[in-house]
């Protein structure tokens, strides 16, 4: 079935650093691929997607690329800021679109 | 336009009540899905409606049920609650079920303690 891993945490950054969280995902036929923030107490924000390989997502200073070859979708960002502090989803929908599959989350702290 | 909204937001229950959530959608969304947040077991999914069906299920056992109404707010419902059921408890919304997952928007979460 469909499946995303992703990269325990948690992970401490000084603010400023160049921050990878690793995604890499199972799934039949040609999946969307997100990445979600969640803040403390608040629902998931969708941070970017990608819905075909090769297309790069980004927002906020953050970026991810949709790699078919190697079923990967990591999370960039070139340097971190305090407020980037959250946890950190990977994700996928199924081919009917109405079910995400979502990594275990990761959890960044950054620190001035 | 307003979001998704859940309420209540936090909510305490005694172990072997029973307790429902409620997922109000963005205006002239008609798909509605349940998600379960725990510390251990992560984000999974619950269920799925569309204009009032089910089409999806997650692999939750019995006592966990929903259902949506024609202005399409949903509602789920836990029935004989275990302390295991402690969680966060998200709802997302979307005019239609998306493969791109375009158009999704989840809420705030109802924060659900069963002591």
């Amino acid at each position: 079935g469909d499946s995303v891993t992703q990269m325990e945490g948690p992970v401490t950054l000084s603010e400023e650093a160049f921050l990878t969280i690793n995604c890499t995902y199972t799934a039949t036929g040609y999946p969307s691929l997100f990445w979600y923030v969640q803040y403390p107490g608040e629902g998931l924000q969708l941070l970017l997607k990608a819905t075909k390989a090769d297309d790069k997502g980004s927002n906020k200073g953050f970026e991810a690329t949709y790699r078919k070859e190697t079923t990967s979708f990591h999370l960039e960002k070139g340097s971190v800021q305090v407020s980037d502090s959250a946890v950190y989803f990977c994700a996928l929908i199924s081919n009917t679109g109405n079910q995400f599959y979502f990594g275990t989350g990761t959890s960044l702290t950054v620190i001035p | 336009k307003a979001g998704v909204t859940q309420t209540p937001r936090y909510l305490i229950k005694t172990r072997g009540q029973q307790v429902t959530l409620s997922c109000s959608p963005i205006s002239g969304h008609r798909s509605v899905s349940w998600y379960q947040q725990t510390p251990g077991q992560g984000l999974q999914f619950l269920f799925e409606y569309f204009s009032e069906t089910q089409r999806n299920k997650g692999n939750f056992p019995g006592r966990f049920s929903g259902r949506q109404f024609s202005n399409s707010r949903s509602e789920m419902n836990v029935s004989t609650l275990e302390l295991g059921d402690s969680a966060l408890y998200l709802c997302a919304s979307s005019l239609a079920a998306s493969p791109t997952g375009y158009g999704y928007t989840f809420g705030s979460g109802t924060r659900l303690t069963v002591v």
